[in-house]
């Protein structure tokens, strides 16, 4: 059974730090990763993908891969209350790519 | 910027009965995907779809469960004979390729009483 696996928190940081979540997976034939944010209620929202180790920078997040490990990581600079939400990592997986395997998220409250 | 849009976003239907639930992906996208969510619970995979037939499908798809491609822009998921634990929030998503990232609708909330 392919698992992906989060800290379900809750994670609690103050306005403006650094937020950072963290994921492993168990399938070593993954090839790509995401990272999806999930307000209540809501569908999922793509936040980050990346396909290979190192880091992968857009705006206030940063998305790090290790496939040694097996261990994705999502950071979130100057965290701001909106960014409070689950966050879901997401790994693709299976024969051929086809089948999307969903951690069950960590929940982060950014306080003002 | 283009959606995945999902109707109805509620659906109500006594046990037992059939169900269809309706997406249109993005128009250039090329694999469609479900999902669903029960509450408080994690978005599990149900079935991905390419060149008119099933990619993969998880152990949650059984023979209750199928998908059509029925014209050039929905996808739809039909699940028969329904059950209480069939009450869950259900995705549909498309991506451009396979292992690009998907892009989700709104979801359909469905109930069975």
């Amino acid at each position: 059974q392919k698992e992906v696996e989060q800290n379900s928190g809750p994670l609690s940081v103050p306005e403006g730090a650094i937020a950072s979540l963290n994921c492993t997976y168990s399938d070593r034939g993954s090839q790509s990763f995401f990272w999806y944010r999930q307000y209540s209620g809501k569908s999922p929202e793509l936040i980050m993908f990346i396909y290979s180790n190192g880091d992968k920078e857009d705006g206030r997040f940063t998305a790090q891969l290790n496939k040694a490990s097996q261990y994705v990581s999502l950071l979130i600079r100057d965290s701001q209350p909106s960014d409070s939400a689950t966050y879901l990592c997401a790994v693709n997986g299976g024969t051929g790519g086809f089948k999307t395997i969903f951690g069950a998220g960590t929940r982060l409250f950014v306080k003002a | 910027e283009p959606e995945v849009t999902q109707t109805p976003s509620h659906q109500v239907t006594q046990m037992g009965q059939e169900v269809i639930l309706r997406c249109v992906p993005i128009s250039n996208h090329l694999y469609f995907y479900w999902y669903r969510q029960i509450l408080g619970q994690k978005v599990e995979f149900l079935v991905s779809f390419y060149n008119n037939e099933i990619s993969e499908k998880s152990e949650i798809f059984d023979d209750q469960f199928s998908v059509e491609r029925p014209d050039g822009s929905n996808f739809t998921l039909k699940i028969r004979s329904t059950k209480l634990e069939d009450s869950a929030m259900y995705f549909c998503a498309s991506s451009p390729s396979v292992g690009q990232p998907q892009h989700f609708g709104d979801g359909t909330r469905l109930s069975i009483l």
